[in-house]
């Protein structure tokens, strides 16, 4: 079964409103988790990895102001979209790194959220 | 150039056939290659793990790693037409599953 979840599955929302995605690892306990955007016919690229109780490092060209990333617990991360404009409607997805027992140990990756900024 | 070449198909067979799905990449670092499917609507999930160079075999799923080439495959041997869904290669330079770099994924369709 699923073992990280993402909430909401979609949204559509208004231009310069604010977005909240979560992130949730339901069997294990993940230390790290990463945020990753997709847009059509393009690979998964990593925006920033989250470490629990610490602040999140985002890779080269993607706006931390913008993207605010919020991992306080060991099962849960946020990632908020600030001012959301229509050029961030993606697919969003989150990965959470973790070894469950008889399981290889590798990222496991939510069902991602649709998010369409009108 | 991007650091993972991935042809996005789709790659259409019929049920029975073998499959070849492949990833270049640019990147001499990367030691760590991993394949991921993924349906629609859902998540990728990890198939096939593989460190360095080298085959590895799990059922109907090999995993090829050619280093000197910098190209990896994956080979799915009796398809099915559950096996329809896009396959995407992952690489890492470091360990514990790290900083992944994705292929685009390659769309596969398996007719009964």
């Amino acid at each position: 079964g699923a073992v990280v979840s993402q909430h909401p599955s979609w949204v559509i929302c208004k231009s310069g409103t604010s977005v909240k995605i979560e992130c949730r690892s339901l069997d294990f306990q993940a230390t790290t988790m990463f945020w990753y955007r997709q847009f059509p016919k393009q690979s998964l690229m990593l925006m920033a990895t989250s470490n629990e109780g610490s602040k999140a490092t985002y890779e080269q060209g993607v706006e931390k102001d913008k993207f605010l990333i919020n991992h306080a617990s060991l099962t849960l991360s946020t990632l908020t979209v600030t001012s959301a404009h229509p050029e961030d409607s993606s697919f969003y997805i989150c990965s959470a790194r973790g070894l469950i027992v008889g399981r290889q140990e590798t990222q496991y990756f939510g069902p991602g959220t649709r998010l369409l900024v009108l | 150039q991007k650091e993972v070449e991935q042809d996005p198909g789709p790659l259409s067979v019929p049920e029975g056939a073998i499959v070849s799905l492949n990833c270049t990449y640019s990147n001499s670092a990367f030691q760590y290659f991993m394949w991921y499917r993924q349906y629609s609507r859902k998540g990728p999930e990890l198939l096939m793990y593989t460190y360095s160079s080298g085959n590895k075999e799990d059922g109907r799923f090999t995993a090829q790693v050619d280093k000197s080439s910098k190209y990896i495959s994956l080979f799915i041997r009796d398809s099915q037409p559950s096996d329809s869904a896009t396959y995407l290669c992952a690489m890492s330079a470091s360990t514990g599953f790290q900083k992944l770099v994705f292929g685009t994924g390659t769309r596969l369709l398996v007719s009964p």
